[in-house]
């Protein structure tokens, strides 16, 4: 599947690494999705890009920082992790956020922090 | 915020057997109800929805029912088989909102 692609789908870094993991949507959608799936939480929504603005934050940490330059892609820049954000990071679009519409997801990133 | 709870956690079911998993909102606001199945190792993906102006909606094996005044809906699959094996994933979203709420997810194990 092309719709929603993200890179990379694996990344190992240290708790000082700086890094950043990218999605792109090619459905012409409008609203882009970040989010964190763990044991402990299989679908925890961290942001919402509508029509490039940041819409929703679920009250994530200062150390994931999101960057929506364009309605195609989305980044999330990671610096300073700790152990407990290891998680597989899904990145998902739909043609606008209103809500009431389908989500495409991404494969996902799987992350691994030391 | 919306809220939803998703039972069972984990089901196993005899190939062949039906399956129903059931999830709970409460904003009474929220008027779409999709549902992604997730197999292992891969993304989720969308298998049915339902909006809140229809009480039941059928896909050949599955289907979905929703009760407003109850603020439940539940996904149904009939003649299991193995390949529906996967985490299934509710969610509840109001057309203002601008996000959905997922539930916590179902492990169907079909055995075969």
């Amino acid at each position: 599947e092309t719709g929603v692609t993200q890179t990379p789908r694996h990344l190992v870094m240290g708790m000082t690494n700086k890094k950043s993991l990218k999605c792109e949507q090619h459905l012409g959608h409008n609203a882009m999705y970040w989010y964190k799936q763990s044991a402990k939480k299989p679908l925890e929504l961290m942001f919402v890009y509508n029509f490039k603005e940041q819409t929703e934050n679920n009250s994530v940490p200062s150390r994931f920082s999101p960057e929506c330059p364009n309605s195609s892609h989305l980044f999330l820049h990671l610096h300073t992790l700790q152990p407990e954000d290891s998680a597989l990071y899904l990145c998902a679009s739909s043609s606008k956020g209103t809500g009431g519409e389908t989500q495409y997801f991404g494969p996902g990133t799987r992350l691994l922090v030391l | 915020g919306e809220n939803v709870e998703q039972h069972p956690s984990t089901l196993s079911v005899q190939e062949g057997d039906s399956a129903v998993i059931k999830c709970t909102y409460s904003d009474s606001a929220s008027n779409y109800f999709p549902w992604y199945k997730q197999e292992l190792g891969k993304r989720p993906q969308l298998i049915i929805d339902i909006r809140s102006n229809v009480g039941e909606k059928k896909d050949q094996r599955i289907a979905v029912t929703l009760n407003k005044t109850a603020k439940h809906f539940s996904l149904h699959i009939t003649e299991t088989q193995p390949e529906d094996s996967a985490v299934y994933f509710c969610a509840a979203s109001d057309a203002n909102a601008g996000k959905s709420t997922f539930g916590d997810g179902t492990t169907l194990t079909v055995k075969p």
